[in-house]
């Protein structure tokens, strides 16, 4: 079964700084790589999504995030934080029986003024 | 454009009581569709999926069940809500594993 690890549960950055926010998947073959923000007491929204395509992909708002098959990695990014990007971010890989999609525990992302 | 809602939006209900809570598509065809519950503070657990309809299938056993009467309906019921049912729950559809789309959610309260 494929699975998404989200190291760090909880990032906190300063307005204007760097967001990186890590994923690492587990599978044998190139997935479907998705990033989600969810914002309080909303459904998830997607960022942007991984398909096969250019091994960089850039979303709404900002963000980015890059494919390293040899590393099994799809770290979101973005150069500067705006305090509007605190939110929780879910990272997702599909595939399986029925389509079915496997999410990461999430990153709750806090932004300092 | 497609759409999916939700509701009810907020929902308390006593323990022992039963569930119905709707999730309706709009603007495309035979879907795959998902239930997720999401507790406070936690990620998403993915309770119910389903190819077409009247095709469920349960990822936890649990005290919920799904149905799918329409190609673009699907139901998440309970005949006697318990306290662990308390949480966000969120309905997504998909086309053949690509993107899944979220509704806005429904917060349950079980007292």
């Amino acid at each position: 079964a494929q699975s998404v690890t989200q190291l760090g549960s909880h990032v906190s950055v300063s307005e204007g700084a760097l967001v990186l926010l890590r994923c690492n998947y587990s599978s044998s073959v190139p997935p479907y790589l998705f990033w989600y923000v969810q914002y309080p007491n909303q459904g998830l929204q997607l960022l942007l999504k991984y398909t096969s395509a250019a091994t960089l992909v850039k979303g709404i708002n900002g963000f980015e995030a890059e494919f390293k098959k040899s590393e099994t990695s799809f770290h979101l990014t973005k150069p500067s934080a705006h305090m509007s990007d605190a939110a929780e971010y879910f990272c997702a890989v599909s595939g399986g029986t029925g389509n079915q999609f496997y999410f990461g525990t999430g990153t709750s992302l806090t932004v300092i003024p | 454009s497609q759409t999916i809602h939700q509701w009810p939006a907020t929902l308390v209900q006593p323990v022992g009581s039963p569930l119905s809570l709707e999730c309706t598509v709009e603007g495309t065809s035979n879907p795959n569709l998902y239930w997720y519950r999401q507790a406070a503070g936690r990620g998403l657990q993915l309770l119910f999926y389903s190819v077409g309809i009247g095709q469920i299938s349960s990822e936890v056993p649990q005290n919920l069940s799904a149905s799918r009467p329409q190609d673009r309906q699907f139901i998440l019921s309970s005949k006697k809500l318990l306290l662990s049912d308390s949480g966000f729950y969120l309905c997504a559809w998909s086309v053949a594993g690509e993107t899944q789309y979220f509704g806005p959610g429904t917060r349950l309260l079980v007292l």
